[in-house]
């Protein structure tokens, strides 16, 4: 079956880029995603990155994916406190129909003030 | 507005209870889903309907049942409740279910079974 597998904890410095990454087995994941989740709440999509592409920046988030490793980051550039959270990885294989997204287990960013 | 929103936030309850979670979304998505996330915020998904109809179910035990009286609500009945089945729900929706869709997750309901 699927496995998302992605470091634990992190820790940063305010103002410092963070860096979290993602392994992922599926071979025909063809859409990736980061979510966020904040303390006592629910998941919320950062960005996605079809698997098509090697790149995606969206203001402060850049995400890199290496399909032939089957690696995704995500690098948060001048982390500020409120980004500490939780930091999903998620795929779907993207095959037509209705999709199983299988989320990793997940990354804890503690940003240090 | 709150887009997808669940009850009970929190739900104590002794072994051998049977309880329900309720869930309701206002995006008029088709899709819904059940995940359960564990003390070590792993996430997995456990049921998936859309339009009312169940399109994913994962390996659960069928003391969980899932019901959607209509697309706009995905309830989730868990009978003879066991200290395993402590950790937190959540319900998300998407707009159809298939292809590159946001999923909206609602609070999370924190149950715990002692």
């Amino acid at each position: 079956g699927e496995d998302v597998e992605q470091s634990l904890f992190l820790s940063v410095r305010e103002g410092d880029s963070s860096v979290i990454n993602c392994t992922y087995t599926d071979s025909s994941s063809t859409y990736l995603y980061w979510y966020k989740q904040e303390p006592g709440a629910g998941l919320q999509l950062l960005t996605y990155i079809f698997s098509n592409m090697d790149m995606k920046q969206d203001q402060r988030l850049t995400v890199l994916l290496n399909k032939k490793d089957k690696h995704l980051s995500l690098r948060i550039a001048d982390t500020q406190t409120g980004d500490s959270a939780i930091y999903f990885c998620a795929e779907t294989p993207g095959s037509g129909g209705y999709q199983k997204v299988t989320f990793g287990t997940g990354t804890k960013l503690q940003v240090i003030p | 507005d709150t887009a997808v929103s669940q009850t009970p936030k929190y739900l104590v309850t002794q072994m051998g209870n049977d309880k329900s979670i309720k869930c309701e979304q206002n995006l008029g998505h088709d899709t819904m889903y059940w995940y359960k996330q564990d003390s070590k915020k792993f996430l997995k998904i456990m049921f998936s309907y859309n339009n009312k109809e169940l399109i994913i179910n994962e390996t659960v035990p069928n003391r969980f049942s899932p019901k959607s009286p209509d697309k706009a609500h995905l309830n989730l009945h868990i009978n003879s409740l066991e200290l395993g089945d402590s950790a937190v729900y959540f319900c998300a929706s998407s707009r159809t279910g298939a292809g590159v869709e946001t999923q909206y997750f609602g609070p999370g309901t924190r149950l715990l079974v002692l």
